[in-house]
């Protein structure tokens, strides 16, 4: 099984600034990852596959980055509504399909 | 959209059914799955059916008490869980995929299984 691992557990950042989020595989997985957007008593939402490819209708701020073990979402300008919980998947080695833990992100 | 339901509060040992019905899409095409997540956790991969229903998998923590299925022609997707034990309290949710290397590219919004007596 893979394990993802992700950090930082929490993140604090002030409106308008940049928020780096990291993901780990504990091993290679061909750049199919990808990141999840869930806020509370909402469905999660697809924001990033294939390690850098933004799913539909997301905006240009999210980028995601990485290859082979280490993966990264950026949020280039945070917006109130990109406050949330991002949580990363591997989709290469299945069964089982794995995810992290994931990272919150809050208002700084 | 997918939205799920069935979930409720159940005795351990005992039994429920999860439904997910997809609308705005043709369900019969896409591979589904159902994702748990329990409080404080991280979400759980829980089983997946191809579109076909041919082809189904299941974590080990549920092997041999769940089951799931589909009624392509209903757009519906089933989870039947027996068996329930505490450690399955759970927001479950349903997601679909276009095949099983590709992201779950939509979720419904969960039902809630609580398992306790």
């Amino acid at each position: 099984e893979v394990v993802m691992s992700q950090s930082p557990a929490t993140l604090s950042v002030s409106p308008g600034e940049r928020a780096t989020l990291s993901c780990r595989a504990s091993q290679s997985v061909n750049n199919r990852v990808a990141w999840y957007q869930q806020k509370p008593g909402q469905a999660p939402r697809l924001v990033i596959y294939g390690a850098s490819t933004r799913a539909a209708g997301i905006p240009a701020r999210f980028s995601g980055s990485g290859s082979g073990t280490e993966f990264s979402l950026t949020i280039s300008s945070l917006q109130s509504e990109d406050f949330a919980l991002y949580f990363c998947q591997q989709y290469n080695y299945w069964p089982p399909w794995t995810f992290g833990q994931g990272t919150k992100v809050e208002i700084k | 959209q997918l939205v799920e339901s069935g979930g409720a509060l159940v005795q351990p040992g005992g039994s429920l059914r999860l439904s997910c019905v997809g609308s705005g899409f043709t369900l019969s095409t896409y591979d589904m799955n159902w994702v748990r997540q329990a409080p404080g956790k991280e979400m759980e991969w829980v089983s997946y059916i191809s579109s076909s229903g041919a082809g189904i998998y299941y974590a080990d923590s549920v092997k041999g008490r769940f089951t799931i299925s589909r009624d392509n022609a209903k757009s519906s997707l089933y989870l039947q869980m027996n068996s329930l034990r505490a450690e399955d309290t759970a927001i479950y949710y349903c997601a679909k995929a276009y095949l099983a290397d590709r992201p779950f590219d939509l979720w419904g919004q969960g039902t809630l299984v609580t398992v306790s007596s």
